[in-house]
């Protein structure tokens, strides 16, 4: 029962670095979603995928790339970090819509700190 | 554009009582789909109920339920006979139905219950 899981659970990058978290899931879902958690701001939207081969922007697509190779994997990466993207990550995913209101599975989150 | 709104940073209940944490949200599709989500201390997110745009009854999943006004936009949660586990943020969330997935966040409600 892996789910939705996210490596590294935890980083500490300098500004300008770049690396990329990793999302993986198990549960053959089409959909699949990249999150950013800050205090007082809820989650916002960053990058999701409706499908291998198909990514979309979201709220806060800046200074982030995605790209979606296969339907287990979903890495966010980072180009040039800055210290406005400290903050909580979330990956997350769901079945399709077609199904109802089928609700996202999230990962644990990357706490990611840029210095 | 698609918009949520929960207004209230801070909710304090009294054990066993009820409490009732809004959220509105703004959309110009006519279809969508609306979840809310606790975030426990611990951090993982944890689905709760979900309610869609042409759903006639409001949704129910135990202590919890949706009270869906489509006229007015808004979904507020009803968490009844609050526990001391209660405790916890809660987020309100939007995904548009049309051909997409895109689901957005709002800010979200910490939820204090008091012994």
């Amino acid at each position: 029962n892996a789910g939705v899981t996210q490596t590294p659970k935890f980083q500490v990058l300098k500004t300008g670095q770049s690396m990329t978290l990793q999302c993986a899931q198990d549960m053959n879902h089409e959909y699949m979603s990249w999150y950013r958690q800050d205090p007082g701001m809820g989650l916002r939207l960053i990058h999701y995928s409706v499908g291998a081969g198909i990514t979309d922007q979201g709220e806060v697509p800046n200074g982030y790339n995605v790209s979606r190779s296969t339907t287990e994997d979903f890495p966010l990466r980072l180009l040039s970090a800055a210290p406005s993207q400290t903050s909580v990550y979330f990956c997350a995913s769901s079945q399709a819509l077609g199904q109802g209101g089928q609700p996202q599975h999230f990962g644990d989150g990357t706490r990611l700190s840029i210095l | 554009a698609q918009k949520i709104t929960q207004t209230q940073p801070g909710m304090f209940v009294q054990e066993k009582e009820a409490v009732t944490l809004d959220c509105t949200y703004d959309t110009s599709d006519p279809s969508y789909g609306l979840f809310w989500y606790k975030q426990p201390s611990s951090g993982e997110m944890i689905f709760l109920i979900y309610q869609g745009s042409y759903d006639q009854q409001n949704a129910t999943e135990g202590r919890y339920s949706l009270n869906f006004q489509k006229a007015r936009k808004s979904a507020n949660l009803v968490i009844s006979a609050s526990q001391l586990g209660d405790s916890a943020m809660y987020f309100c969330a939007m995904r548009e139905g049309s051909g997409g997935f895109k689901t957005i966040f709002g800010a979200g409600t910490r939820l204090f219950v008091k012994a």
